[in-house]
Order: C-alpha cells, then structure tokens, then sequence
C-alpha cells in the first residue's frame, strides 16, 4: 500500500523567496506521483505529474518537482514566490495501473509581502 | 460544462437524515471518484467508477455509504442516516483514464456536508 508523507503542515515564505515543499512516498512499486493545489472553498487543481521519463517535471504557475527515487522524494519547489501562491498543497502517489490515488495531509503555504 | 459540476455546494442536514450529493464529470470522461475531506485534512478515497461499474469501494467508511453512476455520466453519493462524523466536504474528480492511472483527476469544488 502506497502512503505520502508531506513535512510541514505550514510553510511561511517571503514574497520572491524560495519555496521549497517536501513530499516522500512509500510504494511497493515505482509509483506515480502528484502535486495539487487547493485555494479556499475549492476543488484541487494539478500542478504537475511524474508518470515516466525525466525525473524533473515542469509544473503551472513556475513550479517544478523532482523525483529522487533513492530518496523516495518529490519535493515542490519554485524560484520565486509570488502572493498568489498562498494556498494548501498536496502531494499524491498511486500506483501504476492503479486507479486509486493516496493524498498527503497538505501543506499550506503562506507567503508575507 | 468545462469542468466538474457538484451540487449542492452547501448542505445542512439534522443528524439522522439522508442526504443526497451530485457530481457532474468532464463530458467523456471514463473514470469518476467520490473522496471525503476532513477539515485540515487531505482527501480520502472513498469510491471509484470506470463507466457505470463500481470497481473500488474499499473507502466507503460503512453501508450508510453508497454511490451509483447507471448511465456512466452523473454520479450521485448517498449517505443514509447520517452521523456528526459525516461532516466532511465531499470532492468528486474524473479523469479520462480507463485503466493505466496516469491521467490527471479533474476536481469539482466540492459538496461542504454539516450535520447538526
């Protein structure tokens, strides 16, 4: 069984800093993994998806995320954070062939002017 | 409609009653899933469909719980004699995948559930 573990419930940034969230997953099998992001009073929206092939993704909105399996990471990052980023974070994993998807507890991001 | 649809977006109910939930998927799309989140909380799997059939209700936490999709379009949730503990915002997504689970999950915002 997959599981998904995100360090940090809250997460507060200056605007145009770094932002660094972190996700490690647990699968017995190469996984696939998720980053989603939820803003008040609304469903998640993807940012980005590892499913094969290059282990950097490209996500929306300038985010990035790389899968470190010697780590069992996928750890969001981006530049420079912008105040529209203020939001809560997940981080998922399923397993291939798998239609069931585990979600983390979510970190939500602040970030101060 | 260009995203998924669920209604209502509010919904109070005194505890004991039944209580309906809507989803409305991406036109096409094959896969739907019902999820519960807790406040402060991620979401949690309750059920899944491909099409009409049912393939995975493994998180439906008890048989108060149940979901259908009979024409493979519209779902709805039903929660019968509800609980406190039922109090949880209620995400469907659908995704065009049919089988291999590497299609993103498209999100509606959701069905907020109070029971008083």
């Amino acid at each position: 069984a997959q599981s998904v573990t995100q360090l940090g419930s809250h997460v507060s940034v200056s605007e145009g800093a770094l932002v660094l969230l972190r996700c490690n997953y647990s699968s017995s099998v190469p996984p696939y993994l998720f980053w989603y992001v939820q803003y008040p009073n609304q469903g998640l929206q993807l940012l980005l998806k590892y499913t094969t092939g290059a282990t950097l993704v490209k996500g929306i909105n300038g985010f990035e995320a790389e899968f470190k399996k010697s780590e069992t990471s996928f750890h969001l990052t981006k530049p420079s954070a912008h105040m529209s980023d203020a939001a809560e974070y997940f981080c998922a994993v399923s397993d291939r062939g798998y239609q069931k998807v585990t979600f983390g507890i979510g970190t939500k991001l602040q970030v101060i002017p | 409609g260009a995203g998924v649809s669920q209604s209502p977006r509010y919904k109070v109910a005194k505890r004991g009653q039944d209580v309906a939930l809507r989803c409305d998927p991406i036109s096409g799309h094959v896969s739907l899933f019902w999820y519960q989140q807790a406040l402060g909380q991620g979401p949690e799997f309750l059920t899944y469909f491909q099409n009409e059939a049912q393939l995975d209700k493994s998180g439906l936490p008890s048989d108060r719980f149940f979901a259908e999709r009979p024409e493979g379009s519209v779902s709805t949730l039903k929660i019968q004699r509800t609980q406190q503990e039922d109090s949880a915002v209620y995400l469907c997504a659908s995704s065009l995948d049919s089988g291999g689970g590497n299609q993103p999950q498209h999100f509606g915002d959701g069905t907020r559930l109070s029971i008083l």
